[in-house]
């Protein structure tokens, strides 16, 4: 089956917009979380939906936002765009919530979206 | 995409020794830990995974150890391969938020 779409794949924006992100997840897979990766903070969990609400979410301004879709497709959005949010925005999906405590799920992660802010 | 690149500690191995990767996490109340490798342009990709009741567990070529005490993880790569140079990250579960480790960066020569 088909894996984790993310799209597009490269993006370059300049400092004050705004832009959004797609994640596609793997057919039947209704958690979606998002990461941004950058070489000196390295991966940090963003944000996670499950069945369209916000289970959990990490330690980034209110600019970083998100949604998910009747269909479990996600979108992230960054809003007033700084020089700081150029990274690399992985998605990942997974069968349930990241909160159980019997996850044991693997995530599945897309390939990302190379942000660059000018 | 590039995996994170420029400041990673990096492990070089010749191919068809056994590779050890460490990592140290940050809670120890987390219970739940996976080990990730990530290729250039490619998102991570699960290797293994261990519970926190356990403090051993194989895979095919593959070995994570846990020490609870002093809150470290490894990661053993057997007879490794050209294949296995990537960025390799465990992650840990603590609060049901994904917490990962800096990365390391295995490169494999002939």
């Amino acid at each position: 089956k088909a894996g984790v779409t993310q799209t597009p794949r490269y993006l370059i924006k300049t400092r004050g917009q705004q832009v959004t992100l797609s994640c596609s997840p793997i057919s039947g897979h209704r958690s979606v979380s998002w990461y941004q990766q950058t070489p000196g903070q390295g991966l940090q969990f963003l944000f996670e939906y499950f069945s369209e609400t916000q289970r959990n979410k990490g330690n980034f301004p209110g600019r970083f936002s998100g949604r998910q879709f009747s269909n479990s497709r996600s979108e992230m959005n960054v809003s007033t765009l700084e020089l700081g949010d150029s990274a690399l925005y992985l998605c990942a999906s997974s069968l349930v919530s990241l909160g159980l405590t019997t996850w044991r799920e693997k995530l599945f992660f897309g390939s990302g979206t190379q942000l660059s802010v000018l | 995409g590039e995996s994170v690149g420029l400041h990673l500690p990096t492990l070089s191995v010749q191919e068809g020794d056994n590779s050890i990767i460490n990592c140290a996490y940050s809670n120890s109340a987390s219970d739940y830990f996976i080990w990730y490798k990530q290729e250039s342009g490619k998102g991570p990709q699960f290797i293994i995974d261990i519970r926190s009741n356990m403090d051993k567990r194989q895979g095919q070529r593959v070995t994570v150890l846990l020490n609870k005490t002093v809150k470290h993880l490894s990661l053993q790569i057997a007879a490794t391969q050209p294949g296995d140079s990537a960025v390799y990250f465990c992650a840990e579960i603590s609060l049901d938020k994904l917490i990962f480790g800096t990365g390391t960066r295995l490169q494999v020569f002939p």
